[in-house]
């Protein structure tokens, strides 16, 4: 079965610090890969996305994430955490459907940076 | 560019009664998406549409849930009856729509938290 693996619950890094936050996945063929954050009482937020070439992806505010085929692995990092990085981080995979592609979500990691 | 809107951001119910949810898509995005997110877990997809055509509804209870985009613009997702397990937030999202395989992200509403007593 195709699917998504966030292996840690929560990070907790100190402020300044690099962060990383971990993704594997599980799926037949090459894969779609993205990021989204979500805030207290918002909706999912794109962060970055893989699709091919360069396996170093950068997106929104500063954050970078790197494929890894021979590890099907896909780890969201930033050099230098802020506290307003704290949220709900999840990876997602865009899989093939019948007749289209749908999105498959990991559990979820709650990241926080302490002050 | 307006995004995604959903009402009511907020819900509570009891259980065995019927609730509706609203969407507004982006514009122009054929490819409109429900998703459930319970509590400490990552949305899970219930129904996909393309245009007013449903694409997916593997995952939906269709005994219980059932969803509409009658003119292929904005949606409707309802319960009825609502249990306990119904509990959750309802996501919206919407893309541009898959085309030849190109990838288009999705873009999320803020989402209904539903809570059945």
């Amino acid at each position: 079965a195709q699917s998504v693996a966030q292996p840690e619950d929560q990070v907790n890094v100190a402020e300044g610090n690099p962060l990383t936050v971990k993704c594997t996945y599980s799926v037949s063929g090459n894969p779609y890969l993205f990021w989204y954050v979500q805030y207290p009482n918002r909706g999912l937020q794109f962060l970055l996305k893989y699709i091919t070439g360069d396996n170093l992806v950068k997106g929104s505010y500063g954050f970078e994430a790197e494929f890894n085929k021979s590890q099907t692995s896909f780890h969201l990092k930033k050099p230098s955490a802020l506290v307003s990085d704290s949220a709900l981080y999840f990876c997602a995979v865009r899989v093939r459907g019948s007749g289209t592609y749908k999105y498959i979500f990991g559990t979820g990691t709650r990241l926080k940076v302490l002050a | 560019e307006a995004g995604v809107a959903q009402s009511p951001r907020y819900k509570i119910i009891e259980k065995r009664q019927s609730v509706a949810f609203w969407c507004n898509p982006i514009s122009g995005h054929a490819t409109l998406y429900w998703y459930q997110q319970i509590l400490g877990q990552g949305p899970k997809l219930l129904i996909q549409f393309q245009n007013n055509g449903v694409v997916d509804d593997s995952q939906l209870p269709k005994d219980r849930f059932s969803a509409e985009r009658l003119k292929g613009v904005d949606s409707t997702l309802k319960i009825q009856p609502a249990k306990l397990e119904d509990s959750a937030v309802y996501l919206c999202a919407s893309s541009f729509g898959s085309d030849r395989g190109r990838y288009n992200e999705q873009f999320f509403g803020p989402g209904t938290r539903l809570t059945v007593l």
